[in-house]
């Protein structure tokens, strides 16, 4: 089946310690996001990328990049992982335009622990 | 900027009965979707029934429907015939139709639904 996967589903590093989330599709979907979730909070968009196009929210730290090699990969890097970043990452992909554009897939998700 | 309220932080029902999810939001705009996600421990989000602003008709998803109040900025859920496997935190969520922020899901704080068997 055609989904959105997520992998590690657990990761752990140590604090400053560089770490990649990594987010893979095979919906060939233009358009890729990644989401932050805190424990018992909602998901917070951190950006996104359309096509090759990357945008990001004013918000997000810069501590967080992203990179997007081709259609079908995303990854996350946390620079320099703090306390305050443990959290689920959500990956998640829909279509450009339309409709399409408002149905979102979502990954099963990273929680990441910073130790 | 949009935001979304819901006021019930957690819920439960009994298996069978009838639930439902309330949820307010605020925006300017016109245009817009307003989503219902569901979240069970797996922690994978899985929409549960989209609405389109315009569309004055409440959408409906076999036992899940809304009750769209456009006037009063109000977005409920209702689950008939509640099962075990309903149990999750439910989030209602916003989309801009277009422009700034259209690639954006606000997201309330959600409501975890607890299915008593």
């Amino acid at each position: 089946d055609a989904m959105v996967i997520q992998n590690p589903r657990y990761q752990v590093t140590q604090f400053g310690k560089p770490v990649t989330l990594s987010c893979s599709q095979t919906l060939n979907h233009n358009v890729m996001y990644w989401y932050q979730q805190k424990s018992s909070q909602a998901p917070k968009l951190l950006f996104h990328y359309y096509d090759k196009d990357f945008n990001n929210e004013a918000d997000t730290p810069d501590n967080f990049q992203s990179r997007r090699p081709n259609t079908s990969f995303c990854f996350l890097d946390i620079r320099s992982p703090g306390l305050g970043d443990a959290a689920m990452y959500l990956c998640a992909t829909s279509r450009p335009t339309g409709q399409g554009r408002s149905k979102l897939f979502f990954g099963s998700g990273t929680q990441l622990s910073v130790l | 900027a949009q935001t979304v309220t819901q006021s019930q932080p957690e819920m439960s029902v009994q298996e069978a009965e009838t639930v439902t999810l309330s949820c307010t939001y605020d925006t300017s705009e016109n245009n817009y979707y307003l989503f219902w996600y569901k979240q069970p421990p797996s922690r994978q989000m899985i929409l549960v029934i989209r609405q389109e602003a315009y569309k004055q008709q409440n959408a409906t998803e076999n036992r899940f429907s809304v009750n769209f109040q456009k006037a009063a900025k109000s977005f409920s859920l209702k689950i008939s015939d509640s099962q075990l496997g309903d149990t999750a935190m439910y989030f209602c969520a916003f989309m801009p139709y277009s422009g700034a922020g259209s690639y954006q899901l606000t997201f309330g704080k959600g409501t975890k639904l607890s299915v008593i068997p």
